[in-house]
């Protein structure tokens, strides 16, 4: 089946410093991806929708100049964390429909996740 | 805007017996798609099970199956012979159609599976 390759799965940064998380759709062409957050024991945080070859949507409240997502191509898509703080802290999960079609009525395929701790 | 709730935070069973997960929604759409998804402790989101809201009949996928009520909006998923592995968090979610429509994540239920 269709496949999301997330890198890195953990990451430690120090305060001040950026963090660039990747997503690669393998086998298949993803015109989309969807950026989460997502804290313990909580639900999914929808913060951006990342589209080729233009610019991501971000949702109410999510700065957009802190995450800058990248969709240079049509099988990676790329959320950097600028002057990370503590605070952003948390687990990020990126998400892709199934083909360049957008058959996303099928569901989504996600990524395996970044565990990021800025300290 | 659609909403769709969890009321239930967290929920227990014995192994090999049966549960059944409670969500609702709402939405002024006659059509669109839910979902559960099921996020074990390695945090990989799942597809458990989906369904089509003009599909009268209820989804089935080997021990999951949904229990669909349209004019009720209620989505609930039952987990037949309940294993170790399905320990997880389950999420319930609405899509609207359309090309890379956005999910709505319901806020999620922990399932304990005891031996």
């Amino acid at each position: 089946g269709a496949v999301v390759s997330q890198h890195p799965s953990r990451v430690i940064c120090k305060s001040g410093t950026s963090v660039k998380i990747e997503c690669r759709s393998l086998d298949f062409q993803a015109t989309t991806m969807f950026w989460y957050r997502q804290f313990p024991k909580q639900s999914l945080m929808l913060m951006a929708t990342s589209n080729e070859g233009s610019k991501a949507t971000y949702e109410q409240g999510v700065e957009k100049d802190k995450f800058l997502i990248n969709h240079a191509s049509l099988t990676l898509s790329t959320l950097t964390v600028t002057s990370a703080h503590p605070e952003d802290s948390s687990f990020y999960i990126c998400s892709a429909s199934i083909d360049s079609r957008g058959r996303s009525n099928y569901g989504y395929t996600f990524g395996s996740g970044t565990r990021l701790t800025v300290v | 805007a659609q909403t769709v709730t969890q009321s239930q935070p967290e929920m227990s069973v014995q192994e090999a017996e049966t549960v059944t997960l409670s969500c609702t929604y709402d939405t002024s759409e006659s059509n669109y798609y839910l979902f559960w998804y099921k996020q074990p402790p390695s945090r990989q989101m799942i597809l458990v099970i989906r369904q089509e809201a003009y599909k009268q009949q209820n989804a089935t996928e080997n021990r999951f199956s949904v229990n669909f009520q349209k004019a009720a909006k209620s989505f609930s998923l039952k987990i037949s012979d309940s294993q170790l592995g399905d320990t997880a968090m389950y999420f319930c979610a609405f899509m609207r159609p359309g090309a890379n429509s956005k999910l709505t994540f319901g806020k999620g239920i922990t399932l304990s599976v005891r031996p």
